[in-house]
């Protein structure tokens, strides 16, 4: 059984298109996250939701608006997207916000902009 | 100069070695200190955590935090080709804060 899950895998479009990464978690969570990985594998969080309530939101463009319907599901929506979109899209979810160093990944989401 | 600092290897050791991963820090608020093990197109995985100073054994891994220094380290015994991989640091200031990682460092252990 797959804990977190994220599709698609891989998404490869061209730039000014609009796309959308679904999350799913069945462990229960009460907390998912975004992240983003680039080429050098710095991994950043964008964003955070607690109950689907957004708790973390860095400073990345409004392009990018993440919505929870539930608590198992966040999913990312990107606006006019950019060369620089270009990266590794990893979900993950934790018990709580107050666990959050117990975090767990999902396999990542690979998007390539042209 | 960034919040956590790590070197990005690559690392290459003979198996059964002893590989020793580190990371330092400059926020002195961080209390809890991760190490994620991320396997080639994959997720990272949460190998181990401490909370403030000292150190925690796991198996063949054993991690320590030294907050006076703001190092902390992960030490890898008996390595395995299995243990080729990257290793995040991670730290945390605690509340509903965000983990800060570090770039990763990339091991490759050989027959």
């Amino acid at each position: 059984d797959t804990a977190v899950s994220q599709t698609p895998k891989y998404l490869v479009t061209q730039m000014g298109n609009d796309k959308s990464i679904k999350c799913e978690q069945n462990l229960g969570h009460d907390t998912m996250y975004w992240y983003k990985q680039d080429s050098k594998k710095f991994l950043k969080i964008m964003f955070s939701y607690n109950n689907k309530e957004l708790i973390i939101n860095e400073t990345v463009p409004n392009r990018f608006s993440p919505k929870s319907p539930d608590k198992a599901h966040l999913n990312l929506h990107i606006n006019s997207l950019e060369l620089g979109d270009s990266a590794v899209y990893f979900c993950a979810s934790s018990q709580e916000s107050a666990h959050a160093y117990e975090q767990y990944f999902g396999p990542g989401t690979r998007l390539t902009v042209t | 100069q960034k919040e956590v600092e790590q070197d990005p290897g690559p690392l290459s050791v003979p198996e059964g070695a002893i590989v020793s991963l580190n990371c330092t820090y400059s926020n002195s608020a961080f209390q809890y200190f991760m190490w994620y093990r991320q396997y080639s197109r994959k997720g990272p995985e949460l190998l181990m955590y401490t909370y403030s100073s000292g150190n925690k054994e796991d198996g063949r891994f054993t991690a320590q935090v030294d907050k006076s220094s703001k190092y902390i380290s992960l030490f890898i015994r008996d390595s395995q080709p299995s243990d080729s991989a990257t290793y995040l640091c991670a730290m945390w200031t605690g509340g509903g804060n965000k983990l800060t990682f570090g770039t990763g460092t990339q091991l490759k252990v050989e027959l």
